[in-house]
């Protein structure tokens, strides 16, 4: 079964910095979520991805299949991008199924 | 169109008390998860649903859970006899059927469970 890792824990950053978030798994996928749960609980998907990259906004997923690694970036960051970041794949590999969770990364952004 | 929606929001009971929590997939979507996050841990699978395959019980942390799917549509998760280690976030998501390229999950806002 997968093993998701996560870096860092925690993070805090200026307004306007450059974030990155790291994710490493261990068990080929073929899908990787990056979920974001805000203060009061609520998850929101924010990417889903299987190769190369993806950009929403200010934020951008990338992956590595072969080195079975993402990561996460948000350019220009702002107080409200603070939430924790959750990195999910496949329990057993592949594209479906249950999802295995990272541990979150808690992001503060300072004003 | 409407997301998942979970019921009741908040539900505070007592130690030994039965509770249903209810949740309403995306229509169309054949697969239904459970999740649960406990204060200060990260999200953990409970049960899966997918069309009407025998459902992955695997992530039940003990036979006083139990869940089930009228169909494919709405879901009940049922925790008999409450702990106050079953205070909990409980998520439900939903994902399009099994054989798309991948499957996105969409999650509902979740049930926060405090038993007392």
């Amino acid at each position: 079964k997968n093993e998701v890792e996560q870096s860092p824990q925690n993070l805090t950053a200026q307004e306007g910095e450059f974030i990155t978030i790291n994710c490493s798994y261990s068990v080929g996928i073929s899908a990787l979520h990056w979920l974001q749960q805000h203060p009061g609980g609520g998850i929101v998907s924010l990417f889903m991805l299987s190769s190369g990259k993806k950009k929403h906004g200010r934020l951008i997923a990338t992956i590595n299949i072969q080195e079975k690694h993402s990561s996460l970036h948000i350019t220009a960051s702002h107080p409200r991008d603070s939430a924790v970041y959750i990195c999910a794949v496949p329990h057993y590999g592949g594209s479906q199924g249950n999802l295995i969770f990272g541990k979150g990364t808690k992001l503060s952004v300072k004003p | 169109g409407a997301g998942v929606s979970q019921s009741p929001s908040n539900k505070v009971t007592e130690k030994g008390k039965d509770v249903e929590l209810r949740c309403d997939p995306i229509s169309g979507h054949t697969a239904l998860y459970w999740y649960r996050q406990r204060l200060g841990q990260g999200l953990e699978f409970l049960i899966y649903f997918q069309g009407n395959s025998a459902p992955d019980k695997s992530g039940l942390p003990s036979d006083r859970f139990s869940a089930e799917r009228t169909g494919e549509s709405v879901s009940t998760l049922t925790i008999q006899r409450t702990q106050q280690e079953d205070s909990a976030v409980y998520l439900c998501a939903s994902s399009l059927a099994v054989g798309v390229p991948a499957n996105e999950q969409y999650f509902g806002p979740g049930t926060r469970l405090t038993v007392t």
